[in-house]
């Protein structure tokens, strides 16, 4: 059973702070993704990665960067978090090939104030 | 890059009734097209998915037809429960065997009335 995991349920940071989420999977996949949610707006990517330390921008990269030193682990940071950045952070997972799936993690529940 | 429209945004029907929700897209090169459910409060998973060398696909209750050449697929939902009120997704890929980054449409709330 693929596990996908968050570091963070909800978290509360102030503006101008560095945020660091993080997210686990336990299923060897090769590809990492970190969304957010927004009602009405769906699920937009920010930032994906098919291998260890390669990453590629989403549709939505601006005020974000990511790391994937460790093929499990891939987090997201916000070098300096705004108000506009209050969303829900969800990260997945998915093999490579024709078995695309992407498996999700629980979401991070981020407010800046 | 590619582009995915989806209506309704909300949808309700009666317990019973059928529900249908649409989906079209941009890219050509599209190849995979998948449909997640999210409930209240819980994850994204993966309902039902249809590659474009088929025309629709059924597994019991739901069902996915595509039509390639007007780029629209739909999802069917028959004899609706209330265990089928979530958050419906779709989305398009190009499957490459590499990243298969997938482009979400903006999400349809169901919502399934006794």
């Amino acid at each position: 059973d693929v596990k996908v995991t968050q570091s963070s349920r909800y978290l509360v940071k102030r503006t101008g702070e560095k945020v660091f989420l993080e997210c686990v999977q336990d299923m060897d996949h090769e590809n990492m993704f970190w969304y957010r949610q927004d009602p009405g707006l769906g699920l937009r990517l920010i930032y994906f990665s098919y291998d260890v330390k390669m990453k590629e921008k989403g549709d939505i990269p601006e005020g974000y960067s990511v790391s994937r030193e460790k093929k499990e682990r891939f987090s997201l940071i916000l070098e300096s978090a705004s108000t506009n950045q209050t969303s829900m952070y969800l990260c997945a997972s998915a093999p490579s090939g024709v078995r695309a799936e992407q498996y999700f993690g629980p979401g991070t529940r981020l407010t800046v104030t | 890059g590619e582009n995915v429209e989806q209506h309704p945004s909300t949808l309700s029907v009666q317990e019973g009734d059928s529900a249908v929700i649409k989906c079209t897209y941009s890219d050509s090169a599209s190849n995979y097209f998948p449909w997640y459910k999210q409930e209240l409060g819980k994850r994204p998973q993966l309902i039902i998915d249809i590659r474009s060398n088929v025309g629709e696909k059924k597994d019991q209750r739901i069902a996915v037809t595509l039509n390639k050449t007007a780029k629209h697929f739909s999802l069917h939902i028959t004899e609706t429960q209330p265990e089928d009120s979530a958050v419906y997704f779709c989305a398009a890929s190009q499957l490459t065997g590499g990243g298969n980054k997938l482009t979400f449409g903006t999400g349809t709330q169901l919502k399934v009335e006794l």
